[in-house]
């Protein structure tokens, strides 16, 4: 049980297209998801923060104009990085509130992002 | 200081050895604590979880969490090739909204 999905694993585009990912909780409901990206060796960045049906909290430093949450059911959340470029390229990871209430988080297997 | 600390390791033991990983923090507001692992290029995985101090045992994994401390710690029992990986500590406060702060991670290796 309790298992992520995204979707593309892995993405090529050009600089100044968008990219859409796609985070499912496929066995339970998620009322809160949070977006994460990771450069190499390093640990993981907290993004956004998405409630279904409410607009996105970022983390400070993060643009919301170009990083687009959505997430309009308990079970999909979706990031569009805008207009993107290569400094854009990065691993980005979303994780779905688990449903114990002891505070855990459930990852999805991660989007790896090149921009060229 | 960092609010989360995490040896960085590299750590390397024995097939069949136990591996002890630990997080010190400093924001006694920390309530629920969780320990992942993560291996190159893909997600954390949830390996346990808790909100309470003491012990909380699921298979070869043994979580401990010692609030007057702030200290957890995870052992893993009978270590195998396969668990060769990242493991990342990292704690939540709920009024914070379940934030995750995580610890840098600690790189382990079990040599066959």
């Amino acid at each position: 049980g309790a298992v992520v999905s995204q979707h593309p694993s892995w993405v090529i585009c050009k600089s100044g297209t968008s990219v859409k990912i796609e985070c499912r909780s496929l066995d339970f409901q998620a009322t809160t998801m949070f977006w994460y990206r990771q450069f190499p060796k390093q640990s993981l960045m907290l993004m956004a923060t998405s409630n279904e049906g409410s607009k996105a909290t970022y983390e400070q430093g993060v643009e919301k104009d170009k990083f687009l949450i959505n997430h309009a059911s308990l079970t999909l959340s979706t990031l569009t990085v805008t207009s993107a470029h290569p400094e854009d390229s990065s691993f980005y990871i979303c994780s779905a509130d688990g449903t114990s209430g002891a505070g855990e988080q459930y990852f999805g297997p991660g989007t790896r992002l090149t921009v060229t | 200081q960092k609010e989360v600390e995490q040896d960085p390791g590299p750590l390397s033991v024995p097939e069949g050895a136990i591996v002890s990983l630990n997080c010190t923090y400093s924001n006694s507001a920390f309530q629920y604590f969780m320990w992942y692992r993560q291996y190159s290029r893909k997600g954390p995985e949830l390996l346990m979880y808790t909100y309470s101090s003491g012990n909380k045992e699921d298979g070869r994994f043994t979580a401990q969490v010692d609030k007057s401390s702030k200290y957890i710690s995870l052992f893993i029992r009978d270590s195998q090739p396969s668990d060769s990986a990242t493991y990342l500590c990292a704690m939540a406060i709920k009024a914070a909204g379940n934030k995750l702060t995580f610890g840098g991670g600690t790189r382990v290796l079990v040599k066959p």
